[in-house]
């Protein structure tokens, strides 16, 4: 089945550890997406990528770092500079980085800082 | 400013009312694209319809259909014959053509519970 997956589903973390939350697509989509969720505030962009190699930070990028070595792949590192991590992170991606494609989305990671 | 703005927080209805989501978006673009994504509470949000701005037909699939009217900038969406089913987290989204990124703007979203 084509799709995407993220892992793990629950994250916990010590405050001042980095974190990295993994999403993995195999629908051959160039363009994926990092978002955060939090209660009442609707889904955030963190980071998107529409090529392998080149991303572009979205509007709350600090404290945060991506990688897109691979087209399926798109992890997202949560470091230690980000000062309120706690959230739900969802990934997604689309057919190509344009306005009209529709994206499609992982299941989500549920990361809690203690 | 906010791009989307989904004004219910929640909403309550009855199982088999009818219920009407409300969406307003703000662009200068004339080039745009809206959507609607439905957040069941597994966490997982699923593409529900895209419309462009060029095109204002009303769509109707099943039990749900979309009013789109440019003149109040609104993309509403109505539940038509609810079921529990439906209770879930509802986000508008809007997607500029200029903007090369490909970002889109969610709303705050209408969380929807029908009750049986």
């Amino acid at each position: 089945d084509g799709g995407i997956t993220q892992s793990p589903k629950y994250l916990f973390r010590k405050e001042g550890q980095n974190v990295t939350l993994s999403c993995e697509q195999n629908l051959n989509h160039d363009a994926m997406y990092w978002y955060r969720q939090d209660p009442g505030q609707g889904l955030r962009l963190i980071y998107y990528s529409q090529i392998v190699n080149d991303f572009q930070k979205g509007d709350i990028a600090e404290g945060y770092s991506v990688s897109r070595e691979k087209k399926e792949s798109f992890p997202l590192t949560v470091t230690s500079a980000q000062k309120n991590p706690t959230a739900f992170y969802l990934c997604a991606s689309s057919v190509q980085g344009l306005s009209y494609n529709e994206q499609f989305f992982g299941p989500g990671t549920r990361l809690t800082v203690l | 400013a906010q791009k989307v703005t989904q004004a219910q927080t929640e909403i309550s209805v009855v199982e088999k009312e009818d219920v009407t989501l409300d969406c307003v978006y703000e662009t200068r673009d004339t080039t745009y694209y809206l959507f609607w994504y439905k957040q069941p509470p597994s966490g997982e949000l699923v593409f529900l319809i895209r419309r462009n701005s060029f095109d204002e037909q009303n769509e109707i699939s099943g039990r749900y259909s979309w009013n789109f009217q440019k003149s109040t900038s609104s993309f509403n969406f109505t539940i038509t014959a609810s079921q529990v089913v439906d209770s879930a987290v509802y986000f508008c989204a809007l997607s500029e053509a200029s903007d090369t990124g490909n970002q889109f703007y969610f709303g705050t979203g209408t969380s929807l519970t029908v009750i049986p």
